[in-house]
């Protein structure tokens, strides 16, 4: 079974660019969610996907922020214009369900960096 | 509001030696608590978790932690630490109300010398 997968692995954009970030859950998981790591800190909850619907965006940062998930399947997060403080490590996970005995699954993460 | 901390950033042990990584966690409900690692390049693994039950919970990799009520702590332990062990931990924490949502501590860094 595939696990989650996020492309790119690495980015590097100039201030004021726009990126956008992808990520394939597990198969069949509903539960998609983003996170984000800045400058060696905590991992932060960003936001979480049932299925298409957003249930949860209330740690997404600003409004350059957009989340999408197509279907259902897989999600993009899309930062415009791109800001310093957005540098950092943005996973993805998924899980079967959301209570507190179904484990979320963590893809590589992408490395964003702006310059 | 929940929060995890890990008081140290790096912790250094010699291979074979036992190992702790520590943290603390403060919840409004019940605690929901997990040990993930990362190890270089990879995304993050999950290791144990505390649900309900035994305080003191098995995982993978010979990994183990004590979940202590009174002192809202949940130690990462090894006995005999490993060099390929070398990684970087996160503790983290779900509460009762919104179960679905983890709050991680900064992390760990974990160095084993051989």
């Amino acid at each position: 079974e595939a696990g989650v997968t996020q492309f790119p692995s690495h980015s590097v954009i100039e201030k004021g660019q726009t990126v956008t970030l992808r990520c394939d859950p597990i198969s069949g998981h509903d539960n998609l969610y983003w996170y984000r790591r800045v400058m060696g800190k905590e991992i932060k909850f960003l936001l979480h996907f049932v299925k298409e619907s957003k249930q949860d965006e209330s740690g997404m940062p600003n409004n350059r922020f957009l989340a999408e998930r197509t279907g259902g399947t897989y999600s993009t997060l899309k930062v415009q214009p791109a800001e310093l403080e957005d540098s950092g490590v943005y996973f993805c996970a998924s899980s079967l369900g959301q209570g507190a005995y179904y484990e979320q699954y963590f893809g590589p993460g992408t490395r964003l960096t702006v310059t | 509001a929940q929060s995890v901390a890990q008081p140290e950033d790096q912790v250094n042990v010699a291979e074979g030696n036992p190992l702790t990584v520590k943290c603390t966690y403060s919840v409004s409900g019940n605690p929901y608590l997990f040990w993930y690692v990362q190890y270089p390049n990879r995304g993050l693994q999950f290791l144990l978790k505390y649900i309900t039950g035994d305080n003191l919970v098995k995982g993978s990799y010979g990994f183990e932690a004590e979940f202590n009520k009174s002192q809202t702590s949940f130690h990462l332990k090894k006995p005999s630490a490993l060099v390929s062990d070398s990684a970087l931990y996160f503790c983290a924490v779900r509460d009762g109300v919104r179960d679905y949502k983890l709050s991680f501590g900064a992390g760990t860094t974990v160095t084993v010398r051989a």
